[in-house]
């Protein structure tokens, strides 16, 4: 079974306005942990935001924030106020006990203007 | 500042050769890890190793073998290229259970 599932692989937002990202997880560890990254078309992984397994609030860094239903194995990125410059790959990923990262397929975003 | 350095942005080798990808880190991380890129699969495991001289199989160490002499550096070795191992490979980096990995910026082997 795959560990992080993007079932979106691509996507388009107008600029200014917001966009969700999905990202579904599996484990059967207590501890984990949750991230985002994007890559830009230059190429460096660019690591946005962390969720842990017991953080009981969803994780914010400026534009982004992580929706994280635990229940739901789900661990969506939201994108705020889209700018061009968020035109990217973006990856999420999940670290288990054991320092194991499994990353997902990855969603293309494209801004439009 | 954080630093992961691959050795090669661009490199291109042929049908049979050993290849070797370097990976150094300056945060003193135990823990080092090779992926490769490819469209439409994400990033896969190669290997990773969480000591010096310790490695660990990922989802796709066939054809891949790993050195981890100095905790600072951890190579990947092609032991005999083929054309399906054509692909970018990311190294990255990170403290045992702590923040994210850090990523090299990659290299982008051609197999002729």
């Amino acid at each position: 079974a795959q560990k992080i599932t993007q079932t979106q692989p691509g996507m388009f937002v107008q600029e200014k306005e917001a966009v969700t990202l999905d990202c579904t997880y599996d484990t059967s560890d207590q501890s984990y942990g949750l991230f985002w990254y994007k890559q830009p078309s230059s190429g460096e992984m660019i690591f946005l935001i962390y969720q842990g397994s017991y953080d009981e609030q969803n994780a914010t860094e400026g534009r982004y924030s992580l929706n994280f239903q635990k229940a739901r194995k789900s661990a969506n990125l939201v994108i705020s106020a889209s700018q061009l410059g968020d035109s990217a790959m973006y990856f999420c990923a999940m670290r288990e006990y054991g320092n194991q990262f499994y990353f997902g397929t990855g969603t293309s975003l494209t801004v439009i203007p | 500042d954080v630093k992961v350095t691959q050795s090669s942005r661009y490199l291109v080798k042929r049908t049979g050769e050993k290849v070797f990808l370097e990976c150094v880190q300056d945060m003193d991380h135990e823990n080092m890890f090779w992926y490769r890129q490819d469209p439409g699969l994400g990033l896969r495991l190669i290997y990773f190793s969480y000591d010096v001289k310790m490695k660990e199989k990922g989802d796709i160490p066939e054809g891949y073998s790993v050195s981890r002499e100095k905790k600072e550096r951890f190579s990947l070795i092609l032991e005999s290229a083929s054309t399906n191992q054509t692909s970018m490979y990311l190294c990255a980096s990170s403290l045992p259970g702590g923040p994210p990995q850090h990523f090299g910026d990659g290299t982008r082997l051609s197999i002729l």
